[in-house]
């Protein structure tokens, strides 16, 4: 079965500073990998998403991903961060079984 | 649209009770699911429906049961709550099936306290 790991369960950053959260995911075939924002209080909405093609994804709100089949490995990043970036981070894995299954999460906290 | 609705948004139940949590969507989407958030543990699928008629379960599905009637109707059902059951709930829905890699469009989660 497919798993999902977020090693880090909080990280603070100063504002303006650069961000790498990681993901590391369990799959035998090709996966299809999400990253999701929880804002306080809040469902979640989606960032980016990888299924195929080009392992560098653009989302929104300044983020990236890129996809490392060799590591398993699908970080998200921003080259600078934001209060309002201050946030829940998840990611998921998919695969032909029709589930989606989440990591544990990220909290993010952003100092001025 | 409203998106994806879910009500109530808090409920307090006392062990044994049972209920029902309601999730309606309004685009049309043939993939609904529910999900339990609980701390450290992340999101954990409980059931989820690729279209009306059928469901399936998901990691942690004992103690709830679902059913798909309609294609905008997935509601979530505890037959006799316990204390372990508490928890926020997410129902999401998508425009099709997690292996193509449809976005998931969440609801604003139903907050369950059994006592």
């Amino acid at each position: 079965a497919q798993s999902v790991t977020q090693p880090d369960i909080h990280i603070t950053v100063s504002e303006g500073a650069s961000l790498e959260l990681r993901c590391n995911y369990s799959y035998g075939a090709t996966p299809y990998l999400f990253w999701y924002v929880q804002s306080p209080g809040q469902g979640l909405q989606l960032l980016l998403k990888y299924f195929s093609g080009d392992t560098l994804v653009q989302g929104i709100k300044g983020f990236e991903a890129e996809f490392k089949r060799s590591q398993s490995s699908f970080n998200l990043r921003k080259p600078s961060v934001h209060w309002s970036d201050a946030a829940e981070y998840f990611c998921a894995v998919g695969d032909y079984t029709d589930k989606l299954i989440f990591g544990t999460g990220t909290r993010l906290q952003v100092f001025p | 649209n409203a998106g994806v609705t879910q009500t109530p948004k808090f409920q307090v139940l006392k062990t044994g009770q049972s209920m029902t949590l309601q999730c309606a969507q309004d685009m049309n989407h043939e993939y609904m699911s529910w999900y339990r958030q609980d701390p450290g543990m992340g999101l954990r699928l409980i059931h989820y429906s690729v279209g009306a008629g059928i469901t399936d379960q998901g990691e942690v599905p004992n103690g709830y049961n679902v059913s798909r009637s309609t294609t905008e109707d997935f509601p979530l059902r505890l037959l006799s709550a316990a204390p372990s059951q508490t928890s926020v709930y997410f129902c999401a829905s998508s425009l099709g099936l997690a292996r193509r890699a449809e976005t998931q469009y969440f609801g604003p989660g139903t907050r369950l306290l059994v006592l």
